[in-house]
């Protein structure tokens, strides 16, 4: 079957940096998305990783290692504003999204 | 990025009527649109594919004459819950894809329903 785990809950410091880890094992992969959802809101994109190595884009980085079926998220300079769910999914061999359950992210000040 | 419109936002219905749910992608054609739920504290949930001019690919366990999807232009695709019931409550979210090959999937901002 097909899987994405990523951890339920994450807590983390004002000013701080937070990596947010994903494993996948799917049928195929043609590439992996992050997705930031403040509660109540839609997901908005942030990132998509289809070859190995870090992308950085301003203060979120996404890592991908295909080889090993993992990603994470780094988010540096934590703000209040970053609290939200954090959805790590993958594209499959039919192309049709497969989600992780989220990654709640607590800032504290 | 490329900007989809979901109407309306939330809506409150009573038990036993249809609501429709309309999703507009503004500034570009979509070839194929999504609609996903989710109920509280868990991931989004695909209901159905719909493409331009065919008919929805529902996902297992979804009933297509209870949630009839219509893609009829490449701007605008309606979800349309016929008599709702209050377990049909939930957070349904619509996202596009601008064409074929195109990985990246827009979302709009949700509509919240609920049935009394």
């Amino acid at each position: 079957g097909q899987n994405i785990d990523q951890p339920t809950e994450m807590t983390a410091t004002e000013g701080a940096i937070v990596q947010i880890n994903c494993t996948y094992q799917t049928s195929g992969f043609n590439g992996l998305f992050w997705y930031q959802q403040h509660a109540g809101e839609a997901p908005t994109f942030l990132s998509y990783n289809v070859l190995d190595g870090l992308e950085e884009k301003g203060r979120f980085s996404s890592f991908l290692s295909r080889s090993k079926g993992y990603s994470y998220l780094l988010l540096k300079e934590l703000q209040m504003k970053d609290s939200a769910s954090y959805l790590c999914a993958v594209l499959d061999s039919n192309y049709q999204l497969i989600w992780g359950a989220g990654t709640k992210l607590i800032i504290k000040p | 990025g490329a900007v989809v419109s979901q109407h309306p936002s939330w809506v409150i219905c009573k038990s036993g009527t249809s609501v429709k749910i309309e999703c507009r992608s503004l500034d570009f054609q979509a070839t194929t649109m999504f609609w996903y739920r989710q109920f509280p504290k868990q991931s989004l949930m695909l209901m159905a594919t719909s493409n331009e001019g065919s008919k929805a690919t529902y996902e297992q366990g979804v009933e297509k004459d209870k949630f009839l999807i219509n893609h009829a232009s490449l701007t605008l695709s309606t979800l349309t819950v016929t008599s709702a019931h209050p377990e049909d409550s939930s957070f349904y979210i619509c996202s596009a894809r601008s064409f074929e090959g195109e990985t990246i999937q827009y979302f709009g901002a949700g509509t919240r329903l609920s049935v009394l």
